[in-house]
């Protein structure tokens, strides 16, 4: 149980455009989920935590219009990169808890590489 | 402020050696701690959590309120172990149920067990 997806694995795309990946909880209902970056060096920051149905609570520093995040349902939530730049590339990933599970169960993670 | 500290970014031991990843912690309540581990080329995943005090992979983690510590430890580290290894604390605020608590992240210790 606990299995969590991302999509896509990996995109490429030009300054200026936008791109969106998707969060999903497969086997369980997802009601928070949580967006990170990783850094080359590994390091995590936490960008936004969402809560089903309500808006996302941002980390400090961390644009909300540039980073847009949607949790419409229990099982998906979307992270949309707006007018994205070269230095938005970036590992992103996902995590969900709820629905019984109290820890936060990791996706594996999108490559993001703007051009 | 809460704040999680690894102080080595890199690690490196023998295959059969006892390894230590130390973790410290800033935090005014009662702590929640954990570790989470990533193998190459994996998603994260949960190692160990400290309210269970139990043993995954022959890891423990014992915490240390008088030293504000949660050190990772294994008596005989193998070439398996090689990963990159993130002791995280899960703030206070939240919901109820916890679920939306989020977990503020060290910046991880990259452990090589060499043959």
């Amino acid at each position: 149980g606990a299995v969590v997806s991302q999509h896509p694995s990996r995109v490429i795309c030009k300054s200026g455009t936008s791109v969106k990946i998707e969060c999903r909880s497969l086997d369980f209902q997802a009601t928070t989920m949580f967006w990170y970056r990783q850094f080359p060096k590994k390091s995590l920051m936490l960008m936004a935590t969402s809560n089903e149905g309500s808006k996302a609570t941002y980390e400090q520093g961390v644009e909300k219009d540039k980073f847009l995040i949607n949790h419409a349902s229990l099982t998906l939530s979307t992270l949309t990169v707006t007018s994205a730049h070269p230095e938005d590339s970036s590992f992103y990933i996902c995590s969900a808890s709820g629905g019984g599970y109290y820890e936060q169960y990791f996706g594996p993670g999108t490559r993001l590489t703007v051009t | 402020a809460q704040r999680v500290t690894q102080p080595e970014k890199l690690l490196s031991v023998f295959k059969g050696a006892p390894v230590e990843l130390k973790c410290n912690y800033s935090y005014s309540g009662s702590p929640e701690l954990f570790w989470y581990v990533q193998y190459s080329r994996q998603r994260l995943q949960l190692l160990l959590r400290h309210i269970s005090r139990e043993s995954i992979k022959g890891f423990t983690a014992d915490l240390n309120k008088g030293e504000t510590s949660f050190h990772l430890k294994k008596p005989f580290a193998q070439e398996e172990d090689s990963a990159m290894y993130y002791c995280a604390l899960r703030d206070g605020e939240g919901d109820n149920a916890g679920n939306n608590r989020k977990l503020i992240w060290g910046l991880g210790t990259s452990l090589g067990v060499n043959p």
